[in-house]
């Protein structure tokens, strides 16, 4: 399967400024990436879809303002907080959708603390 | 919309025996992926094992296996032997198999297992 890393693994930021986050699948062409935020004890749930080289599906009640994601190239999807809060404080998770529709790879997660 | 249910928050179990975990989902799909994934207190997400709703036959991983139920809409993954590794939040996750949802996996609220020596 692909391998997957994810940077930072913690970062902490003031509220109001930007943070972003990366996602590398490291040894497959990932054409297709999803990103997931999960909160303490809880599931996971779907933000969007990263396609290569064209704008992200977002889930419904996501602000794809506020979350912004660029899948420039089949290695790199990154996902921007903008303007974070201290409300957008979880654990975000990418995963790269594997060479069939039903394998995903998943990354080890970013902590992100708002304060 | 698809859901998952996972009525159990948290279960425990002593080393060596053996623990059902349960799961339900609601859909009106006939052609869908189900799956267990277990997540360790790394966060790190595992895929434990995966089920094909057009097969009747249940899968099976090593210690783990699945009772699928179609008509029922259940999917419990029963691990055997269970060992300390095996301490983790598991999730039942439901991927609808065509369209523009291919894909996208639908995650249940998760167990909480927990191995006791």
């Amino acid at each position: 399967g692909a391998v997957v890393s994810q940077h930072p693994s913690w970062v902490i930021c003031k509220s109001g400024t930007s943070v972003k986050i990366e996602c590398r699948s490291l040894d497959f062409q990932a054409t297709t990436m999803f990103w997931y935020r999960q909160f303490p004890k809880q599931s996971l749930m779907l933000m969007a879809t990263s396609n290569e080289g064209s704008k992200a599906t977002y889930e419904q009640g996501v602000e794809k303002d506020k979350f912004l994601i660029n899948h420039a190239s089949l290695t790199l999807s990154t996902l921007t907080v903008t303007s974070a809060h201290p409300e957008d404080s979880s654990f975000y998770i990418c995963s790269v959708r594997g060479t069939a529709y039903y394998e995903q790879y998943f990354g080890p997660g970013t902590r992100l603390t708002v304060t | 919309a698809q859901t998952v249910t996972q009525s159990q928050p948290e279960m425990s179990v002593q080393e060596a025996e053996t623990v059902t975990l349960s799961c339900t989902y609601d859909t009106s799909e006939s052609n869908y992926y189900l799956f267990w994934y277990k997540q360790p207190p790394s966060r790190q997400m595992i895929l434990v094992i995966r089920q094909e709703a057009y097969k009747q036959q249940n899968a099976t991983e090593n210690r783990f296996s699945v009772n699928f139920q179609k008509a029922a809409k259940s999917f419990s993954l029963k691990i055997s032997d269970s060992q300390l590794g095996d301490t983790a939040m598991y999730f039942c996750a439901f991927m609808f198999a065509g369209g523009t949802s291919y894909g996208k996996l639908t995650f249940g609220q998760g167990t909480i297992l927990t191995v006791h020596p």
